[in-house]
């Protein structure tokens, strides 16, 4: 079946730990995209990235990495500079030809 | 700039009530509108989505239609079931970048 996968659902680290979040698609969409949700709250943009090896900023970029080397993957690197880092972690892609985004099931990160 | 506003929740309603989640729009040129569905603890989903003015989306026995004139694509359903309760959100599609409303959780009790 095709579709998105982030790994682990769960995750604790202990605070100024760097950790990396994994997403891995085989839609063969170009666009993989990080959000962040936190409770109640909507989805903010992390980074996004429309093509391998190319990525940008989204608005809430400071204290996170990215990489893009396969088209399949682009993990998320949560850093010890990001001041608040617990939260829900959505990544999601979408192809040219569809005009909708496909959601993994997300990790749920908390910082101890 | 690109923003989504939707009706603040929770919405709590009985089992085959009518529902309708508000959500209006502000975009530059021709978004795409969207309607996603969260469960606890997962990933959205897409609910139905609308590409151009007076397109209708649908799905499951939710509606919404995209209206250019009042800038808006409210969600309704004739007749919710328990199994609805979830968090909902409207988005938006400009660009190759998606805009996302903050959310509304709906309840639907027996």
């Amino acid at each position: 079946d095709g579709g998105i996968t982030q790994s682990p659902k769960y995750l604790f680290r202990k605070e100024g730990q760097n950790v990396t979040l994994s997403c891995e698609q085989n839609l063969n969409h170009d666009a993989m995209y990080w959000y962040r949700q936190d409770p109640g709250q909507g989805l903010r943009l992390i980074y996004y990235s429309q093509i391998v090896n190319d990525f940008q900023k989204g608005d809430i970029a400071e204290g996170y990495s990215v990489s893009r080397e396969k088209k399949e993957s682009f993990p998320l690197t949560v850093t010890s500079a990001q001041k608040n880092p617990t939260a829900f972690y959505l990544c999601a892609s979408n192809g040219p030809e569809w005009n909708e985004q496909f959601f993994g099931p997300g990790t749920r990160l908390t910082v101890l | 700039g690109n923003s989504v506003t939707q009706m603040e929740g929770p919405v709590t309603l009985s089992e085959e009530a009518f529902l309708t989640i508000n959500c209006t729009y502000t975009a530059t040129g021709y978004p795409s509108l969207f309607w996603y569905v969260q469960y606890p603890g997962e990933g959205l989903q897409l609910l139905l989505k609308a590409t151009k003015a007076d397109d209708k989306g649908s799905n499951k026995g939710f509606e919404a239609t995209y209206r250019k004139e009042t800038t808006s694509f409210h969600l309704e359903k004739g007749s919710v079931q328990v199994s609805d309760s979830a968090v909902y959100f409207c988005a938006l599609k400009n660009f190759n970048k998606f805009y996302f409303g903050s959310g509304t959780k709906l309840n639907v009790k027996p």
